[in-house]
């Protein structure tokens, strides 16, 4: 099957504007993430969902973000008022569950606030 | 702490040369997985080479290869008989297993160029 996908791949919002983020992850993986990677960094965890329940989001920044896979697949990330501080590339990334299992990246959608 | 070190922000090495990347990690947890990932210019992250920590010999995947030295925690990444495509961001990551999220921690990477 296909791999991870996330849409748009792109996004140019201005300051203050909502934005939402999807991540379609490959059928039968357990495990979701979200990252965010600022250029020229490694990526920043953010939250992590097991099925649809979303068991750490320890990492999302401020209360601005907020991430939910309803129904245990498709995952969004949301974004309220955005800051130019948001701008980064935000990864989604899925796999089984387990320390040896590697995660499958989607390409990212790199957002742009201006 | 850093959990993942990589010391070397770039390096250039001539086409065809073998090339190593450097990694040390830290963590008390027995069971762990070290993993490395490829990051073209495109932006894709690209699983390269995973290493439990109970595998007795070090793991190898066609060109790469990671000298695992559990003793001294460190986890290179060598890439024999390097190719222009090589030319990338790479990341060592480490999964615990006391993380119930089994979440990866990223060092900060390292910027490999390839020259002709």
């Amino acid at each position: 099957g296909a791999g991870v996908s996330q849409s748009p791949r792109y996004k140019v919002a201005k300051r203050g504007q909502d934005v939402a983020l999807r991540c379609d992850p490959i059928s039968g993986h357990v495990s979701l993430f979200w990252y965010q990677q600022a250029l020229g960094q490694g990526p920043e965890f953010l939250t992590y969902f097991q099925n649809e329940a979303q068991l750490d989001k320890s990492g999302l920044p401020s209360d601005r973000f907020f991430a939910e896979r309803p129904e245990g697949s498709v995952s969004t990330l949301k974004i309220q008022r955005t800051q130019q501080e948001d701008s980064a590339v935000y990864l989604c990334a899925s796999s089984f569950l387990g320390v040896s299992y590697e995660q499958y990246f989607g390409p990212g959608t790199r957002l742009t606030v201006t | 702490a850093q959990k993942i070190t990589q010391t070397q922000p770039g390096m250039f090495v001539q086409e065809k040369e073998a090339v190593t990347l450097d990694c040390t990690y830290d963590t008390s947890d027995p069971s762990y997985g070290l993993f490395w990932y490829k990051q073209p210019s495109s932006g894709e992250m690209i699983f390269l080479i995973y290493q439990g920590s109970y595998d007795q010999q070090n793991a190898t995947e066609g060109r790469y290869s990671l000298n695992f030295q559990k003793a001294r925690k460190s986890a290179n990444l060598v890439i024999s008989a390097s190719q222009l495509g090589d030319s990338a961001m790479y990341f060592c990551a480490m999964r615990e297993s006391m993380d119930s999220n089994y979440q990866l921690i990223w060092g900060a990477g390292t910027k490999l160029i390839i020259k002709p």
